[in-house]
């Protein structure tokens, strides 16, 4: 199966831990992006990569978050200092092109945080 | 900000109905509107898309009618199926890069 890959698929942390999600894009991607999904809503861009370099980080909080996708190995989304508003679906998605035309973005299975 | 607004929340349709889903966007820069949909537990998948340059487009039982005036377009959803009980949403996006996403609708199809 060569789709988006995302561990663990589930994560709980206590109030002030740091959380860790990894994204493994689809083969051949090297554009990347993290939506967040709060329960009952719909989901909200948070930033896209491209392998060594972040695009676009408009949606990200200001304050302890952090992403990064190296030139080898998964895409990382850092959550410093978790509080329980952080608690969500987190999904990854991957694209051949970082635009244009037939620029599908394929979603990974997502990470549900919860803290306690 | 909410660009996509998405009605209704929820909806239930019996087996072999149609189902319609409304999305009105804000941004006339958006060039690139999929639907998603999503089953629970798992991530969001494309079932179809439109340009703004085509006022219908028709996937199998899925088509998208697209008002540029209007700045809306809708997904309908032919001979509804209990297999299709998940939820969708539409999006929106520029030179289809990071996606605006509309807040979703729960379908039920009942026997």
């Amino acid at each position: 199966n060569a789709g988006v890959m995302q561990n663990p698929r589930h994560l709980v942390r206590r109030r002030g831990q740091e959380a860790r999600l990894r994204c493994s894009p689809m083969k051949g991607h090297s554009h990347v992006y993290w939506y967040r999904q709060l329960p009952e809503e719909g989901l909200k861009f948070m930033v896209y990569l491209q392998k060594e370099n972040i695009i676009d980080e408009s949606g990200m909080p200001k304050e302890r978050f952090s992403a990064e996708f190296p030139k080898e190995g998964p895409s990382i989304l850092r959550i410093q200092q978790v509080v329980r508003g952080d608690s969500a679906a987190y999904f990854c998605a991957s694209s051949l092109l970082g635009q244009g035309l037939n620029n599908e973005q394929f979603f990974g299975p997502g990470t549900r945080l919860t803290v306690l | 900000q909410q660009q996509v607004k998405q009605s209704p929340q929820s909806l239930i349709v019996q087996k072999g109905g149609i189902s319609i889903i409304n999305c009105a966007y804000e941004n006339t820069a958006f060039d690139y509107f999929p639907w998603y949909q999503q089953f629970p537990g798992k991530g969001p998948a494309l079932l179809i898309a439109i340009r703004p340059d085509v006022s219908e487009k028709k996937e199998g039982r899925f088509t998208i009618s697209f008002n540029k005036s209007a700045k809306q377009f809708s997904l309908h959803i032919m001979d509804s199926q209990p297999g299709d009980s998940a939820t969708y949403f539409c999006a929106a996006t520029k030179s289809a890069s990071k996606l605006t996403f509309g807040t979703g609708t729960r379908l039920q199809v009942t026997l």
